[in-house]
């Protein structure tokens, strides 16, 4: 358990509207994720970050920016949301590059109408 | 590119049945092979991992057996309780360049029945 909280953990918002999700952590992980859930694709990478200020694309980047000032926080923002971006919303962290396993948050659902 | 395929869902069990969830892969090199269980309204949670071919990964009663031949990582369970009812993911990840990013299947949802 890396103490991972993530906050809301749910969220309904209009199209068009800023969000954004924070990812915290009490471990001192270096690497932290951001994931997306949705029925039939499993956990998609949105984007994730190797340290401080260090922060590269996943797979579903577009629509999506991310944010790390502090190694304990992540954040995400949809910087205008659209109803495509509804879905379950995990962080993951993971302490070092050799460490391997990675430990999840409880997830942020969110609902774009 | 990586991939992971796992047999597709829902899998319906009655308690103390065999479990076996289909996991195959696509990747270069040698990647490390991971199963992450999510229980109703949960994160995911590591439930067992190998590193290397032949390796066995183990626990609650899971087994999973790294197969580099068949590029498999199946896992199983001899005798499945209501309590393991969740949805099971499979994953791959390859520890080339820099950074570790993990590749997920689709997830397979299992019920267990009383």
């Amino acid at each position: 358990d890396a103490g991972i909280t993530q906050s809301p953990r749910h969220k309904v918002t209009e199209t068009g509207t800023p969000v954004t999700l924070r990812c915290h952590q009490t471990e001192n992980h270096r690497y932290m994720y951001w994931y997306r859930q949705d029925p039939g694709h499993g956990l998609r990478l949105i984007h994730y970050s190797y340290g401080v200020k260090d922060t590269d694309k996943g797979e579903v980047s577009d629509g999506y920016s991310v944010s790390r000032s502090k190694t304990e926080d992540f954040l995400l923002t949809l910087e205008s949301a659209t109803s495509s971006q509804t879905s379950v919303y995990f962080c993951a962290t993971q302490l070092f590059k050799d460490a391997d396993t990675q430990y999840f948050g409880p997830g942020t659902r969110l609902t774009v109408l | 590119g990586n991939s992971v395929t796992q047999m597709e869902g829902p899998v319906t069990l009655s308690e103390e049945a065999f479990l076996t969830i289909n996991c195959t892969y696509t990747a270069t090199g040698y990647p490390s092979l991971f199963w992450y269980v999510q229980y109703p309204g949960e994160g995911l949670q590591l439930l067992l991992k190998a590193t290397k071919a032949d390796d066995k990964g183990s626990n609650k009663g899971f087994e999973a057996t790294y197969r580099k031949e068949t590029t498999s990582f199946h896992l199983e369970k001899g005798s499945v309780q209501v309590s393991d009812s969740a949805v099971y993911f499979c994953a791959l990840l390859n520890s080339g360049g820099s950074n570790y990013k993990l590749t997920f299947g689709k997830g397979t949802l299992l019920t267990v029945n009383p």
